[in-house]
């Protein structure tokens, strides 16, 4: 059973361009959460969604920044017009339905440097 | 709301040394708590939860025990060794909710 998968790795972008993350859940699991991890500091929480809904996005910036998981493909974490504060470790986790307070699991990020 | 306090780094220990990285939350109703551990370059991995009250996890000769009364939940190792070096984070989830994390401690374990 793959776990979270997540694409690129790596991504460089200049300042104006847009980053585009994937993440594909294990298998079974509905629910997607998004973490940003700024250097040497903790994970800071996105946004949770489940299929074709975000249920909470409350970390996310209001601006530039989004989200989607579709009914079918991976979900997407988007950001437009980067700025050099948007360089980070993007991490995705994901959890089953109904699983109530168990634990999240994790792929191994993506790390946006933006130039 | 919902909180993690978390010792604060780094931590630098001979290997064979006793471990305890403090943990201490803020919560709306009775969460459960993790530790999740990243090594360098790696993503999160689970090391190990508590589910309710005076619980204890325990994985690879970590423990940690889910103490409602001081609301805490410190990670403790009896010897620690090279390869235990990365980074610890203490976490709580109430609900199907999003994980709250403390800010990270990063341990390094020297020879």
């Amino acid at each position: 059973n793959a776990g979270v998968m997540q694409n690129p790795r790596h991504l460089v972008r200049r300042r104006g361009q847009e980053a585009r993350l994937r993440c594909s859940p294990m298998k079974g699991h509905s629910h997607v959460y998004w973490y940003r991890q700024l250097p040497e500091e903790g994970l800071k929480f996105m946004v949770y969604l489940q299929k074709e809904n975000i249920i909470d996005e409350s970390g996310m910036p209001k601006e530039r920044f989004s989200a989607e998981f579709p009914k079918e493909g991976p979900s997407i974490l988007r950001i437009q017009q980067v700025v050099r504060g948007d360089s980070a470790a993007y991490f995705c986790a994901s959890s089953p339905p109904g699983q109530g307070d168990g634990e999240l699991f994790f792929g191994e990020g993506s790390r946006l440097t933006v130039l | 709301g919902n909180s993690v306090t978390q010792m604060e780094g780094p931590v630098t220990l001979s290997e064979e040394a006793f471990l305890t990285i403090n943990c201490t939350y803020t919560a709306t109703g009775y969460p459960s708590l993790f530790w999740y551990v990243q090594y360098p370059g790696e993503g999160l991995q689970l090391l190990l939860k508590a589910t309710k009250a005076d619980d204890k996890g325990s994985n690879k000769g970590f423990e940690a025990t889910y103490r409602k009364e001081t609301t805490s939940f410190h990670l403790e190792k009896g010897s620690v060794q090279v390869s235990d070096s990365a980074v610890y984070f203490c976490a709580l989830r109430t609900g199907a909710n999003n994980l709250f994390f403390g800010t990270g401690t990063r341990l390094t374990v020297i020879p």
